[in-house]
Order: C-alpha cells, then sequence, then structure tokens
C-alpha cells in the first residue's frame, strides 16, 4: 500500500484565493483526520470523519475552513479565502476504528504558504 | 487541556537506551497511552500503545506503571535516525476516540 497521499506537497497562494488540499485515505480505513501544524501552535486537530461523515469539527478555525469526505477514499480541505496566518503543514491521517483502538497513519503534509 | 506532561528535550548517546518518561496523572480506565514520534519534515509515525500491561515491539517498549499514571517510552539501542519529536498521547475507545491529540512532545537529539 502507498499509504496516505496527500496533495499538492507544496502549495503557494496569494492572500483571499482559494485552496484545496486533497488526501486520499489507505484503503479500508474507516477514520480519517486533517491537521494541521505551525511552530506556534503545534500540531492541531481540525476534523475528523468516521465512515465519511464528520464527527467532531470543532477544531476547525473559522467558517472559511471546510472539509468533505464524498467517498471513502478522498478527502479535501478548503479554505476560502485564504489568508497569511493560514500558512502551515496541514497533514491527512487514516486509521481503522475497532473496539481495541489502533494507530493512524499520516501523509506526508501539505506545506500551505499564503502571501 | 493537556492530558500529558512531557521533558521538553532531552539528549541520548548513539547505542544507549533512550527512556522517555511521560505523565498521565488523569487518565481514565478506558484510555490508551499511544506514543508517536515526528522526524524533520515528515509526518508524526505511531511507535507503540498500551492499556495496562507492558508492550514491546520491533521499534520500542512501552513500560506503564501499575496505577496508570505514568509511563516510559524505551528505545532499546538509539540511533542517529531516532532523533525526532516523541508525542505521549491518551486517547479513549468510545466518545473521545477520534481526539488523538497531540501536546508539545519531547524533542530527542542522538549524538554520535
Amino acid at each position: 500500500d502507498a499509504g496516505v497521499i496527500q496533495s499538492p506537497r507544496h502549495e503557494v497562494t496569494e492572500m483571499g484565493q482559494e485552496v484545496t488540499l486533497r488526501c486520499k485515505p489507505i484503503s479500508g480505513h474507516n477514520s480519517l483526520f486533517w491537521y494541521r501544524q505551525t511552530m506556534m501552535r503545534g500540531l492541531e486537530l481540525l476534523i475528523y470523519f468516521n465512515n465519511n461523515v464528520p464527527i467532531d469539527d470543532s477544531g476547525m478555525p473559522e467558517d472559511r475552513f471546510s472539509a468533505k469526505m464524498p467517498n471513502a477514499s478522498f478527502s479535501t480541505l478548503k479554505i476560502q479565502p485564504s489568508e497569511p496566518r493560514d500558512s502551515a503543514v496541514y497533514f491527512c491521517a487514516s486509521s481503522p476504528r475497532t473496539l481495541t483502538s489502533t494507530e493512524a497513519f499520516f501523509g506526508q503534509g501539505t506545506r500551505l504558504t499564503v502571501v | 487541556d493537556a492530558k500529558t506532561t512531557q521533558p521538553p528535550s532531552m539528549d541520548c548517546a548513539e547505542g544507549r537506551a533512550a527512556n522517555l518518561p511521560c505523565n498521565h496523572s488523569t487518565i481514565s480506565g478506558n484510555e490508551y497511552v499511544y506514543w508517536y514520534r515526528q522526524i524533520h519534515s515528515q509526518g508524526p509515525q505511531y511507535i507503540i500503545h498500551g492499556l495496562k500491561n507492558n508492550e514491546t515491539n520491533e521499534m520500542a517498549s512501552l513500560i506503564i506503571t501499575e496505577d496508570r499514571k505514568s509511563s516510559t517510552l524505551i528505545l532499546p539501542h538509539a540511533t542517529l535516525r531516532d532523533t525526532a519529536v516523541y508525542y505521549c498521547i491518551v486517547r479513549g475507545t468510545t466518545d473521545s476516540w477520534g481526539k488523538l491529540q497531540f501536546g508539545a512532545g519531547t524533542q530527542v537529539v542522538v549524538t554520535p
């Protein structure tokens, strides 16, 4: 398996533009997570899905951020409009949920720079 | 609401065992202790997890105290590639299952 695949790896955009980050989870995993990492705030959980349904989006910073999971093999995180403070590395992770809990597998991240 | 406390940094000599402590005094009965690490510029990587008993895999050993209020991750023979930030996380199996919340972690530097 290729692991969790994120695209693009790097994104540079101008303030006010729409940005869409993409994630393909590991096949068969039914939980998906979006994280953001900055030097100031570390790794923050933004939202997670179970079986394509958003379970907890309390970490989403504001209405400019939205996440979707239209099917089990694809998810997007959209920022519209983007702002310089959104600059960060965004990670997607997936996990097979079991009764005894298990590990999450992370992608390589998307480094977003908003200028 | 930090559930774990870790030292911010520690050094370890290559080839020696690295013992990474973690305090989780408010852990509840259905919460597991997880360890992840993040090598520079990469996504976090799962290492090991446990509930009550000590655990061992090919990467590390996890020692959990009997009262479960603290644990120690042991890297038996540290290599330069083990230089990373190590995160100790408590995670439930019910409503809080999805909340894999990362703290500041411990920056481990393995030196030659």
